[in-house]
């Protein structure tokens, strides 16, 4: 069966410091990968997607970046943390046909910029 | 571009009474429908999903899902509420046209408080 792994759960960060978020998932090829932000609780907002290696869509400007160096790895990153940047961060992935339309979430990262 | 709306922040429901918790959606060509829920601190977890088929769709733990067309919505329903369903409810959204690589749009959330 197919897992979704995200680390690290909690993260405190001071401003100005870089960030490095990982996601990968096990049990299945070629997902498309997704970075989404939560903030205060609410609304979830795409960030980063993916369908391959080195195939990245960004859906928003903003401080952040992603990866994908190997198929079922997705890494969030930035060089220099703004407090605007904290926020509750989840991975996700999900296909394009049949059962896989729905996403699969990871348990999500808890970013705090201080 | 697609959108979902959840025009409730919070609803208030007690224990043993139905529950609705409503979606309205925009999305061109046919809509594929999703709800999530999440407990605190956690990711988001499948409840169910519209494909195409019966308009009424059953999911886990008791909730079930009418689709509309008419009224382009997608409600959540439970016929009696328990405390334990006290979570953040997401419905979610993605068009069946183009690959649908770019995910899934989602509600702002609804805050869903069971009463005992």
């Amino acid at each position: 069966s197919q897992t979704i792994h995200q680390w690290p759960a909690t993260l405190v960060q001071p401003v100005g410091s870089p960030l490095s978020l990982e996601c990968t998932v096990e049990g299945t090829s070629n997902p498309n990968l997704y970075w989404y932000r939560q903030a205060a609780g609410r609304g979830l907002q795409l960030l980063f997607y993916s369908v391959g290696i080195g195939q990245i869509s960004s859906e928003v400007p903003q401080n952040l970046s992603a990866s994908r160096p190997q198929d079922r790895q997705f890494i969030l990153s930035s060089k220099k943390l703004l407090l605007s940047d904290s926020g509750f961060y989840l991975c996700a992935w999900g296909g394009s046909t049949g059962v896989t339309l729905k996403l699969f979430f990871g348990s999500g990262t808890q970013l705090s910029v201080l | 571009a697609q959108s979902v709306a959840q025009p409730e922040d919070q609803v208030n429901v007690a224990e043993g009474n139905p529950l609705t918790v409503k979606c309205t959606y925009s999305v061109s060509g046919n809509p594929y429908l999703f709800w999530y829920v999440q407990y605190p601190n956690r990711g988001l977890q499948f409840l169910l999903k519209y494909i195409t088929g019966d308009n009424l769709v059953k999911g886990s733990y008791g909730f079930e899902a009418e689709f509309n067309k008419s009224q382009t919505s997608f409600h959540l329903k439970k016929p009696s509420a328990l405390v334990s369903d006290s979570a953040l409810y997401f419905c979610a959204v993605r068009s069946n046209s183009g690959g649908g690589a770019d995910g899934l749009t989602f509600g702002k959330g609804t805050h869903l408080i069971i009463q005992p």
